[in-house]
């Protein structure tokens, strides 16, 4: 079935240190990718999207290439704050089913 | 300004009661959706519903029970046969037809005591 491998946390980093969260993909035909992120105690915003092959998503200093020859979607953020500390979730959905599939969650923690 | 209210935030109940937690939505969205999240777990399906008085179960349906009487409204109702039901309660959104991604409400912490 379609699914999306986030890498497992929790990561820590210290502030202005460079992010990375590896996110691949399984699917039948061609999906469009998702971030989302969730602050502590809240509901999950979108971060990022992109909808086909070699877009980038973008939002809040936060990047995500679509790679469909390496079917992956990896989240990236060149320095990172205090505030970015959350769970990040990866997910997918294929054209013409607006189900999402979530990945697992990456719990990040950034240090003063 | 358009959005999903989830209400109450925070729920207690004793074990062995049922309990409706509210999900509104003023998005004109068609599809509504309910997800379960455990401490430090990612998110499990519960029901979802694609148009009003039509709904499917998800992966974690037992012990849940769901009406979908209004395009505005989804309420969930967690049953004394839910035999674990102390959680955080997500409703989602979307609209149908396009990959525009999921809205969510702000949650529900439901403990049961």
């Amino acid at each position: 079935g379609d699914s999306v491998t986030q890498m497992e946390g929790p990561v820590t980093l210290s502030e202005e240190a460079f992010l990375t969260i590896n996110c691949t993909y399984t699917a039948t035909g061609y999906p469009s990718l998702f971030w989302y992120v969730q602050y502590p105690g809240e509901g999950l915003q979108l971060l990022l999207k992109a909808t086909k092959a070699d877009d980038k998503g973008s939002n809040k200093g936060f990047e995500a290439t679509y790679r469909k020859e390496t079917t992956s979607f990896h989240l990236e953020k060149g320095s990172v704050q205090v505030s970015d500390s959350a769970v990040y979730f990866c997910a997918l959905s294929l054209l013409n089913d607006y189900k999402l599939s979530f990945g697992a969650g990456t719990t990040v923690t950034v240090r003063a | 300004d358009g959005g999903i209210t989830q209400s109450p935030k925070y729920l207690f109940r004793k074990e062995g009661q049922n309990v409706t937690l509210s999900c509104e939505q003023n998005l004109n969205h068609d599809a509504m959706y309910w997800y379960r999240q455990d401490p430090g777990q990612g998110l499990r399906l519960i029901y979802y519903s694609q148009i009003v008085n039509d709904f499917q179960k998800g992966d974690i349906a037992e012990g849940y029970s769901v009406s979908r009487e209004k395009k505005e409204s989804f309420p969930l109702t967690v049953t004394s046969a839910q035999k674990n039901p102390t959680a955080f309660y997500l409703c989602a959104t979307s609209p149908t037809g396009t990959n525009y991604g999921y809205t969510f409400g702000s949650g529900t912490r439901l403990t049961v005591v």
